[in-house]
């Protein structure tokens, strides 16, 4: 059974740093991209970025590429989203999901998701 | 602003059919059969329920349908349940450098 499994909820402060975790299991992690997706609360959903485990090649969402780092460890089966000064606008619910590119590549078919690691940043 | 358009809200009753559009522009809608559509009840996880325009994963009822025409997709749910009422997002595939982007998202009420 494919499972992606995140790390619990997190309150921090400004100008803090953080690393959310997602880890997967019941398939080749190496062999599929984990998508990243913010949703601030009340809000919708937001892509911001890929990382495909098998080479650590990374594709940043623009508004996403430089406020955010993605990361994984093929050994732990782990993908890593990070932060290195939080924001109060950081806060939100955060997913990590498997991306299904057997169809294509191009294709933003996110077939597994994990159940989501929300974080508050407040003073 | 969201990079594909949906409407806010949409609303049906009990066996009727509805359809959610997605409009976006010649960079990714119109150019690409790569668009999904999410289904997310309120505090659950995201999804999937149509990919690639058309495709319903396994386990997908057949009450749920996509197509495109232009710049526009659509979802078109059949036979409205009362389990249906959720938030539905597209999402597309764009050479405008975003790689992925999401509609806002349109609420469904089944009345």
């Amino acid at each position: 059974e494919v499972q992606l499994v995140q790390s619990g909820a997190e309150v921090k402060k400004p100008g803090e740093s953080l690393k959310i975790t997602c880890k997967g299991s019941g398939y080749i992690f190496t062999s599929y991209w984990i998508a990243w997706v913010r949703q601030m609360p009340g809000k919708g959903l937001e892509w911001m970025g890929v990382i495909y485990p098998g080479d650590s090649h990374i594709r940043y969402s623009p508004p996403f590429e430089g406020q955010v780092t993605l990361s994984v460890d093929k050994s732990t089966k782990t993908a890593y989203l990070q932060w290195s000064s939080l924001k109060a606008s950081d806060t939100g619910m955060y997913y990590c999901a498997r991306h299904d590119a057997s169809g294509s590549y191009h294709s933003p078919n996110l077939d597994f998701w994990g159940q989501g690691t929300l974080v508050t940043v407040s003073s | 602003q969201s990079a594909l358009t949906q409407p806010a809200s949409v609303s049906g009753s009990p066996g009727q059919s509805i359809t959610i559009s997605c409009t976006g522009t010649s960079s990714d809608v119109g150019a690409y059969n790569f668009v999904s559509w999410y289904q997310q009840h309120p505090g659950k996880v995201p999804k999937v329920i149509i990919y690639d325009v058309t495709n319903r994963p396994s386990g997908v009822s057949n009450r749920f349908s996509g197509s495109k025409s232009g710049n526009t997709a659509s979802l078109t749910i059949s036979g409205l349940q009362t389990e249906d009422e959720a938030d539905y997002y597209c999402c597309s595939h764009t050479s405008s450098g975003a790689y992925w982007v999401f509609g806002g998202g349109t609420r469904l009420t089944v009345l």
